[in-house]
């Protein structure tokens, strides 16, 4: 059964500084790895998807890798900016179908 | 991009009641979607597939007689929440994929916020 977890919970930054966001899961027969962004009260944005193929994918400031051999994923954010705050989702495919499974997500402060 | 309409965004019910949940997928097909539920300051879980034109499929622990799942088209899926109770007043999302197979990233609702009093 595929597990998630996002480490840590919280982080809280000032504006400018590049970030990274962990994000390991136990079972590395995964076919994707997604990212999302959730702001309070609100649903998920999608922010990458990692093919299982794939290492790593690229939107704007955003750069997520994929490691499956060591059940790892990072979420990279560049030059973060008070309007990055919000929770982000890891979840990982589970086995051979389409369900994913969430980490607890981290709740992201940028200060100004 | 592919866009998923949740609705209504928040209830509030008495309990004994039944509130119905509506996706859409507004712009794409989905002959799958999903239904998830957040507590508060947790993950989102599971809770069902929801399978066009056939019945849903549910995770281990949700009560398939309480979450009415109904798919009838391409592109709407309803959850029933019946007999709510205040255990059930949770945060509840819906997705769909905006493609085929596990290639296409999953695509949420905002999310319906369920209050049973």
């Amino acid at each position: 059964k595929q597990e998630v977890t996002q480490i840590p919970a919280a982080l809280s930054v000032p504006e400018g500084e590049n970030l990274v966001l962990n994000c390991s899961f136990t079972d590395s027969a995964i076919y994707n790895l997604q990212w999302f962004r959730q702001d309070p009260g609100k649903g998920l944005t999608s922010l990458l998807l990692i093919q299982s193929s794939q290492r790593e994918q690229t939107s704007g400031r955003l750069n997520a890798s994929l490691d499956k051999s060591s059940g790892r994923s990072t979420l990279y954010i560049a030059a973060s900016q008070p309007g990055d705050s919000a929770t982000y989702l890891c979840a990982a495919s589970q086995g051979g179908s389409e369900k994913l499974v969430f980490g607890k997500g981290m709740k992201l402060t940028v200060n100004p | 991009g592919a866009v998923v309409s949740q609705h209504p965004s928040w209830v509030i019910c008495k309990s004994g009641t039944s509130v119905k949940i509506e996706c859409r997928s507004l712009d794409f097909q989905a002959t799958t979607m999903f239904w998830y539920r957040q507590f508060p300051k947790q993950s989102l879980m599971l809770m069902a597939t929801s399978n066009e034109g056939s019945k849903a499929t549910y995770e281990q622990g949700v009560e398939k007689d309480k979450f009415l799942i109904n798919h009838a088209s391409l592109t709407l899926s309803t959850l029933t929440v019946t007999s709510a109770h205040p255990e059930d007043s949770s945060f509840y999302i819906c997705s769909a994929r905006g493609g085929t197979g596990d290639s296409s990233p999953l695509h949420f609702g905002n999310g319906t916020r369920l209050t049973v009093t």
